[in-house]
């Protein structure tokens, strides 16, 4: 079954990065594009970006230009979120995502979610 | 890209049905049929309920649908029962391999 678990945790200082990590596993890891959503407390979903584990090419929303960077490692099947110059309207739970087999855009598998709180 | 908008709340009585409408653009929900819909319960991930704009993913209930007409998207619940009392967001393909999700809105069940 597929499956995708998350780093834990992190508390940063505001002007820090933070780097997270997603491993996949139960399916052909190359084969499907992975998102990253993140909904700060008793806010909404946002959508961050998104990532080719095949070749690597990676997308971002406008809002995260030049401060969040998507990579992967496919020896471990992981995807990497890098998000820099933290500020606290960060802190929120960070999840990976896949779309569902044959559901495009339809995200049907998530992490578990990983709580980044920013703080000084 | 700004975030898709939709009301706040909406709420109903069991066994009635609900409209949540979700309002784009022309370059976002107005241009392509990939709007899909997420129900969440507190602190829990989302759950997919509809992609494609109307397509029911296997497992899930047929009381709920969607529509699209324009820039505005809509999800229905029929036959409004307490385990739907939850928030529900919309999310539309944006072009240029972006996606934007809505605002959220939270269903009560009266």
């Amino acid at each position: 079954q597929v499956q995708l678990v998350q780093s834990g945790a992190e508390v940063k200082k505001p002007g820090a990065s933070v780097k997270l990590s997603c491993r996949a596993s139960g399916y052909t890891f190359t084969n499907y594009y992975m998102q990253w959503v993140r909904q700060a407390p008793g806010q909404g979903l946002e959508w961050m970006g998104m990532i080719n584990p095949s070749g690597g090419g990676a997308w971002y929303t406008q809002k995260f230009q030049g401060r969040l960077i998507l990579t992967r490692d496919t020896s471990t099947s992981t995807i990497y979120m890098e998000l820099s110059s933290l500020r606290s309207e960060d802190t929120a739970v960070y999840y990976c995502a896949r779309d569902g087999d044959g559901y495009n855009g339809g995200i049907a598998y998530w992490g578990q979610g990983t709580l980044v709180t920013v703080s000084s | 890209q700004s975030a898709l908008t939709q009301p706040a709340s909406v709420s109903g009585s069991p066994g009635q049905s609900i409209t949540i409408s979700c309002t784009g653009t022309s370059s976002d929900v107005g241009s392509y049929n990939f709007v899909s819909w997420y129900q969440q319960h507190p602190g829990k991930a989302p759950k997919l309920i509809i992609y494609e704009g109307t397509k029911g993913p296997l497992g899930v209930s047929n009381r709920f649908s969607g529509s699209k007409s324009g820039n505005t998207a809509s999800l229905t619940i029929s036959g409004l029962q307490a385990e739907d009392e939850a928030d529900y967001y919309c999310c539309s393909y944006a072009g240029s391999s972006t996606w934007v999700f809505g605002g959220g809105t939270k269903v009560t069940v009266l």
